[in-house]
């Protein structure tokens, strides 16, 4: 059974650039997360989509989107991107037991 | 406000010995509590988890401890083996909101 994929794996954007991630979660899972990951500062919430809805929203500032499809893959859009947006970025898909995410392997963002 | 807190960055152990990490949350409606483990260059995966009506929870050579009262838990790993060295984070929930993870723990295992 395929994990969680994310794309792409590695990125590297200035100063005011966008850039879009996109995941696919686990066949059958319709409930995808979105961390961010830095260093020092543990895994942050971002937002939760369940069957193309939002459920959950982190505190981040508007720069920071998302949307989950019909087949449940899920794309987060980061607007006018600074330098702090440096960050590994997890998508984690539920089957809906409470807790349990299945991670995907991140894509790694870098602002210069 | 860290709601879930992890107060060791890195913690060694000796191959063989047990090792404790441990974690301290701040909000009471938490009922559900987990642990995950981090390998470099990869995504955090699922490794135990335990639910407020019970105090521990045991899968192996894995025990997860609940103190309510306290408000703390605790991963115990033995006997430790040098591919347990990774990040373990713990996270914290109640009903349907979202996981709220703590800074992570490095634990490295000395063969």
């Amino acid at each position: 059974k395929a994990g969680v994929t994310q794309t792409p794996r590695y990125l590297i954007k200035t100063r005011g650039q966008q850039v879009t991630l996109s995941c696919s979660p686990i066949s059958g899972h319709r409930s995808v997360s979105w961390y961010q990951q830095t260093p020092g500062q543990g895994l942050q919430f971002l937002f939760e989509y369940f069957s193309e809805t939002q459920r959950n929203k982190g505190n981040f500032p508007g720069r920071f989107s998302g949307r989950q499809f019909s087949n449940s893959r899920s794309e987060m859009n980061v607007s006018t991107l600074e330098l702090g947006d440096s960050a590994l970025y997890l998508c984690a898909s539920s089957r809906g037991r409470p807790g349990e995410l299945f991670f995907g392997e991140g894509s790694r963002l870098t602002v210069l | 406000d860290q709601q879930v807190k992890q107060n060791s960055p890195s913690l060694s152990v000796q191959e063989g010995r047990i090792s404790i990490l441990n974690c301290d949350y701040t909000n009471s409606m938490f009922d559900y509590f987990l642990w995950y483990k981090k390998y470099p260059a990869e995504g955090p995966t699922f490794l135990i988890s335990i639910s407020s009506i019970k105090d521990k929870n045991e899968d192996g050579r894995f025990t997860v401890f609940l103190n309510k009262s306290a408000k703390h838990l605790s991963l115990h790993i033995v006997p430790s083996q040098p591919g347990d060295s990774a990040v373990y984070f713990c996270a914290s929930a109640s009903g349907n909101t979202p996981l709220v993870f703590g800074k992570g723990t490095r634990l490295s295992v000395i063969a």
